[in-house]
């Protein structure tokens, strides 16, 4: 069982928007501003999509964008583009104990 | 250009013990910090530990303290992750990460390292 709860998937339609949620707690997500998300495709090595919550690495397309209330953190995609279809984990500091946690990863279709 | 270069896959038998690399090169290797994550077939991704090659602080997960070891040797830009005696459910994909500030951050991946046990 992972740390931080993602939906197993999601799907959408090319030019749709989709969201995807991660629920942690107070001593991960809720607590400190530094939530990242990851894209993987099959067979590839996981990208930095989103860090501290909400800010786009350089070269993310700005059809991504990352939010956080409370204790879950959000990942929007905007305008689905076939490329788009990839496995997403979130990431979360959870403090100087036990560090880091990631979800168990949202399967992202697109139709 | 920031790269990590991971050593290439292994194939043990249970029991062996195993020692896998990741060179960073085009950036400050003691001023980062650099994680390992696990990712078993078909499954999602796990961070072990991360290290801090400037003063060596390492921190695990608590499901791999105790199972792995995580180093570095800044002399070689070189991180470092082994076992001392392979288990088969140590069956996974191994990749090392860079996080700049340490807090879930990992900018740069390596290529990842196959890692299979089987008798």
């Amino acid at each position: 069982q992972s740390a931080l709860t993602q939906p197993r998937s999601v799907s959408g339609s090319p030019g749709q928007s989709v969201t995807i949620s991660c629920t942690g707690t107070s001593s991960d997500v809720g607590g400190y501003n530094y939530v990242s998300w990851y894209q993987q495709h099959p067979g590839k090595v996981p990208k930095l999509m989103i860090d501290d919550v909400s800010r786009r690495p350089s070269g993310v397309p700005d059809r991504f964008s990352g939010s956080k209330s409370g204790n879950t953190a959000s990942l929007t995609i905007s305008g689905l583009q076939a490329e788009d279809e990839a496995d997403y984990y979130c990431c979360s500091y959870a403090g100087s104990n036990t560090f880091v946690v990631f979800g168990g990863g949202t399967k992202l279709t697109v139709l | 250009e920031v790269q990590l270069v991971q050593s290439g896959a292994e194939v043990k038998k249970p029991g062996e013990s195993l020692k896998i690399s990741c060179k960073g090169s085009g950036y400050s290797f003691t001023n980062n910090w650099m994680a390992w994550v696990r990712q078993m077939p078909g499954k999602g991704l796990e961070w072990m530990g991360i290290i801090y090659p400037g003063d060596s602080d390492t921190r695990y997960s608590p499901s791999f303290q105790g199972q792995v070891t995580i180093s570095a040797d800044k002399s070689i830009n070189t991180a470092y992750l082994q076992w001392s005696s392979l288990k088969a459910s140590d069956t996974a994909m191994y990749y090392c990460a860079r996080s700049p500030r340490g807090y879930g951050e990992f900018d740069y991946w390596g290529q990842g390292t196959l890692v299979t046990v089987s008798s």
